[in-house]
């Protein structure tokens, strides 16, 4: 059974740096037939994709616009984990903040989600 | 970027009714790049259609899903008490984009 579990601060100040990791068990990090995705939801913006890694003979990254210029997400083939770092955060960035995983078999809908972190800026 | 509106933003059913849930998408998409998700209260959300039409893991045959092009459905026959949540449509062809979810409430 895959689980990916969260962890991270759920309190970071304006104009810092957010970090959150997924570990992810039961699949890994470099598997070709998956997409490893960061989402976050808050009231007034609702769910919001920001953006993925995923490995094809190398490594991609794609980015959301309204986050491009700020955001990073980076494998951790090592520890079979994904990270994500939000950068110059403001108020807004306040929200509940997922990972999940796209697979090639749900034509990358996300099948396995991560616990969630509540972050407030 | 694809915009997905979602209709009603609530509806207000009792269990045994049926639900009907509208997303309609800015550009045509790919039905292979529109999903379903159920999210309850405190929890992430759950994949529930995927490719517009196919019900993912642990869902029964009341659910289910159909459109093409820019007008999409999520059908929930016979409502059990278990059903009364949120739903959201994704996109996922041009970036990804969520729709803004249609909650069905207990009437």
């Amino acid at each position: 059974q895959v689980q990916l579990q969260q962890s991270g601060p759920g309190l970071v100040k304006p104009s810092q740096t957010l970090s959150l990791t997924c570990a992810i068990s039961g699949d890994s990090v470099s598997r070709n037939s998956t997409t490893w995705n960061w989402i976050r939801q808050s009231p007034s913006r609702g769910l919001e994709w920001l953006g993925r890694t995923y490995y094809r003979s190398k490594w991609y990254n794609d980015y959301a616009v309204s986050v491009k210029s700020r955001i990073i997400i980076n494998p951790d083939t090592s520890k079979n984990q994904f990270s994500l770092q939000l950068n110059s955060v403001l108020p807004e960035d306040t929200a509940v903040y997922y990972c999940a995983r796209g697979q090639w078999f749900y034509y990358y809908a996300m099948d396995v989600w991560g616990q969630g972190t509540t972050v407030t800026v | 970027e694809i915009v997905l509106t979602q209709s009603p933003a609530t509806l207000s059913l009792s269990p045994g009714e049926s639900a009907t849930l509208s997303c309609g998408a800015s550009q045509s998409l790919s039905s292979s790049f529109l999903a379903w998700y159920q999210q309850k209260p405190g929890l992430a959300p759950r994949l529930l259609i995927y490719d517009a039409s196919n019900r993912a893991t642990g869902f029964p045959d009341r659910f289910s899903g159909s459109g093409s092009g820019t007008d999409f459905t999520l059908t929930i026959s016979r409502l059990e008490p278990e059903d009364f949540a949120v739903y959201f449509c994704q996109q996922y062809g041009s970036s990804l984009t969520f729709g803004g979810g249609t909650k069905v409430e207990i009437k």
